[in-house]
This record gives C-alpha cells, structure tokens and sequence, in this order.
C-alpha cells in the first residue's frame, strides 16, 4: 500500500512552459485535491474531485486544469507556467462525505523562472 | 467561504512541558470537521488530531488533545510532555460538511527546546 504519490518531487521550468504533476492513490478515495503551499500562507485549494469524471475549482483555480479519468489518478497540468506559481503543491485523498482526514502526497516543489 | 486563522506564527517550549496552539474559525455551518496536521521538515503532512463539531468530548491522542469551543469558534491544540521530535509547523484545518472543501491556517512554527 503505497498511499498517495506524487512526482516529480521537485522541477524547475521557464516562464511559458507547461507541464503536468502527477497524483496516484491506491486506497480507492473518492475524493482527490490539489494544493499549493506558500510561505505564510498555508494551503490553499487549487481545484478538486469527488470522484472519476468529477471535478471542482478550490480557493485559486486560475493557471491550473485537472482531470479524473480513473478513481486512482487525478492530474495537475500547468498550461502556461508563471513565476507566480513557484510553490510547493500537494496533492492529496480521502473518503468523501465522511469529514475523514486527507492523506497527503511527499509534495512536488516547483520553481518558474 | 470559511476561513481559518493562526494568530501565533511562532511558539516555542521546552522539552517536558506544555505548550497550546490557537486556532479559530468563522463559518456558518453547524456540522463540519476539525483537524491539526503537523509538517516537520521533511514536508510530510501528518495527521495529529480530528474532532467532528457535533461532538461535545474533546478529541484525544496520547500526549495530543484539543479544546474545542464551537461557541466561540476555537480550537486549539494542546501538546503534553514537548518531546524534540514535536518540532514542525503545525496547521489547522476545517473540512465543510459536504466534504469538499478544506480550508487550512497558515500554520505555527513550533521549536521545542531541550
């Protein structure tokens, strides 16, 4: 049981460039979220799904687009990168409707310069 | 939305005794779920504690407990007998009662010293 992965563990990228983060769970969570984690800010929703084929915008959506084809994966593609989305992201699941905890991924750290 | 503030960026405490770490929230919900992950610096997020608001008993984890006042909208955590490995940020987090949306603090810095 390997929880819940995420890579890469760290990127670095050019201003204009996209890319996209991995997310895999094998617990079979309904529910799987993107954050990104800034210095004095905590964490803060990117976008979310409640299950495959499902998906929801959090707290700051605008540069992020995800998609959940299976209960296992939920990708975060960065179309466009900007140094404003220099961060640490972190994806994580949990059972839905239950106000379970989330299991969190190890994090990817991204820079754009 | 609901939000959730830390008004204590930094705490420190010495090795053996007690520390508490505040926490308030506003919302309008009258069911929702609370929680305190803890993130040492290996960036792991780690559960410590959960407590569900419709229940009055203060949630307890070994040398972890809260005090949960859901008038006041405050929950604070309470870390017995500091040990070094308590060092890290420590967040606090709300859960909506529909379960889809988490809304976390800006976390406090804890350093235990021996």
């Amino acid at each position: 049981n390997a929880g819940v992965t995420q890579t890469p563990k760290f990127q670095v990228l050019k201003t204009g460039q996209s890319m996209t983060l991995q997310c895999a769970q094998d617990m079979n969570h309904e529910y799987m979220s993107w954050y990104r984690q800034d210095p004095g800010m905590g964490l803060r929703l990117i976008h979310y799904s409640v299950g495959a084929g499902i998906t929801d915008q959090g707290e700051v959506p605008n540069g992020y687009n995800v998609s959940r084809s299976t209960t296992e994966d939920f990708p975060l593609r960065l179309l466009s990168a900007a140094p404003s989305q220099t961060s640490v992201y972190f994806c994580a699941s949990s059972y839905h409707g239950t106000g379970g905890e989330q299991y969190f991924g190890p994090g990817t750290r991204l820079t754009v310069t | 939305a609901q939000t959730v503030t830390q008004s204590q960026p930094e705490m420190s405490v010495q090795e053996a005794e007690t520390v508490t770490l505040s926490c308030t929230y506003d919302t309008s919900e009258s069911d929702y779920y609370l929680f305190w992950y803890k993130q040492p610096p290996s960036r792991q997020m780690i559960l410590v504690i959960r407590q569900e608001a419709y229940k009055q008993q203060n949630a307890t984890e070994n040398r972890f407990s809260v005090n949960f006042q859901k008038a006041a909208k405050s929950f604070s955590l309470k870390i017995s007998d500091s040990q070094l490995g308590d060092a890290a940020m420590y967040f606090c987090a709300y859960r909506t009662n529909t379960g889809n949306q988490f809304y976390f603090g800006t976390g406090t810095s804890l350093t235990v010293i021996p």
